[in-house]
């Protein structure tokens, strides 16, 4: 079926420097997306989010890229801090998927002081 | 409540019993969602609970799993006869509404069957 996935399972990153974290998509139908963010022993935390009608979207030192020709999103962290240390997964929705989300397979990112 | 509480945050069974995991969601959220993470891996959607409709089982991976949610609110995500291979971190999220999509996740039970 289709399904969400990530190109690197482990980032490792130097405290300071930018983060980019990869997804690749291939539901085309999929019009909403979201970053989580889990620490260990915790649930997700949602990070950001972007609709299909949206190249860009930018938080609080991230930003989100949505590249629909290539179904591609992507996750950048601004100045990676020690506290970014987690499991960043990228999940997808569909309207026919109602409220439900498929999630990809996660990306651990390692921040290195 | 503040947040979504799970409970128990760690169970082990013997293989063929009987488990029942618990979630509260955050008051006023009408949505409930029950995913299941194993180790290493991403969340696989189980079943969604909205308000008053039919919950979508669509999820569920065999029909020794059920859920419940009671009164709009509390739910139970019930395994009959575990098996090894339904050990895993077992997550509730709860959204406001249908067109909410930010979930707020608890932080899960952590099921081992031994």
């Amino acid at each position: 079926g289709e399904s969400v996935g990530l190109h690197l399972p482990t980032l490792s990153v130097q405290e300071g420097d930018n983060s980019i974290i990869n997804c690749a998509y291939s539901n085309s139908a999929s019009d909403y997306f979201i970053w989580y963010k889990q620490e260990s022993g915790k649930g997700p935390q949602f990070i950001i989010d972007i609709r299909s009608n949206m190249d860009k979207r930018q938080g609080q030192r991230v930003t989100v890229l949505l590249n629909k020709t290539v179904k591609h999103l992507s996750l950048q962290i601004a100045a990676t801090q020690p506290g970014d240390s987690a499991v960043y997964f990228c999940a997808e929705n569909w309207g026919a998927a109602g409220n439900k989300l498929t999630f990809g397979g996660g990306t651990r990112v390692l921040v290195k002081p | 409540g503040a947040g979504v509480s799970q409970s128990p945050s760690n169970k082990v069974t013997e293989k063929g019993k009987d488990v029942e995991l618990r979630c509260d969601p955050i008051s006023g959220h009408t949505a409930l969602y029950w995913y299941r993470q194993s180790l290493g891996q991403g969340l696989e959607f189980l079943i969604y609970f909205q308000g008053n409709s039919a919950p979508d089982k669509s999820g569920l991976p065999s029909d020794r799993f059920s859920a419940e949610r009671t009164g709009g609110s509390v739910s139970t995500l019930t395994i009959q006869r575990t098996q090894q291979e339904d050990s895993a971190v077992y997550l509730c999220a709860s959204s406001r509404n249908t067109g909410s999509y930010g979930y707020t996740f608890g932080s899960g039970t952590r099921l081992t069957v031994v």
